[in-house]
């Protein structure tokens, strides 16, 4: 099945600053790549998603780069803020399975 | 916008009980997925429907089982509850299965085994 691995586990970065987070996923097949903020006991929502068929996808402070070929992909905050802070996890569907996979999380601290 | 909803929001059980999850897809969504998240650690993938059938199996213990209504809600039964079975279950659900259909998750049932 699909495995993803995600980097750093905790990221601290002073607000205004950018943050990035890695994920890279072992399925060659996948081709859904969405990422989930979560807050403490909260629901994961969607921040942003990419498919395999791109290369980058950004939305305002929020991008994402998705490297098919190395089979890894990226969130990049810019402009951190306070709210920022929060747990992200990056996730991979497969062909044929709508199943997310998810990687193990990196939490976010803007310092203000 | 309506989202989904999963009752209860909190359960405590014993040891040994049962326990049944209830989740309500957002309005015309037709698939559901239950996600187990323990403390500290990712969502896992427990099972899936589509269309009132079982679509795709995760990680799932054999003492946990879920179906799909014709209402197209779902629910999670949960039987020789264990302490480990401690976790936070999300439900999910989607417009149809495909890579343009986003999972809009519910806010979660806690359940502590005592």
């Amino acid at each position: 099945g699909e495995n993803v691995e995600q980097h750093p586990s905790t990221l601290s970065v002073q607000e205004g600053d950018s943050a990035v987070i890695k994920c890279t996923y072992s399925d060659s097949a996948s081709n859904y790549f969405p990422w989930y903020k979560q807050e403490l006991g909260k629901r994961p929502q969607l921040i942003i998603d990419i498919r395999s068929n791109v290369g980058e996808k950004k939305d305002q402070r929020i991008a994402v780069t998705l490297n098919k070929t190395a089979k890894h992909f990226s969130l990049h905050i810019t402009e951190t803020q306070p709210e920022d802070s929060a747990v992200y996890f990056c996730a991979a569907t497969g062909a044929g399975s709508y199943q997310l996979t998810f990687g193990k999380g990196t939490k976010l601290s803007v310092i203000p | 916008a309506a989202g989904v909803i999963q009752s209860p929001r909190h359960l405590i059980k014993e040891k040994r009980e049962t326990a049944t999850l209830k989740c309500y897809p957002i309005p015309r969504h037709d698939t559901v997925y239950w996600y187990q998240q323990g403390p500290g650690q990712d969502p896992q993938f427990l099972i899936s429907f589509y269309e009132k059938m079982q679509s795709d199996k995760g990680s799932i213990p054999d003492r946990f089982s879920a179906q799909q209504f014709s209402d197209y809600h779902s629910e999670l039964n949960m039987s020789s509850l264990e302490l480990g079975d401690s976790a936070l279950y999300f439900c999910a659900s989607s417009n149809g299965q495909g890579l343009s259909n986003e999972q809009f998750f519910g806010p979660g049932t806690r359940l502590t085994v005592l």
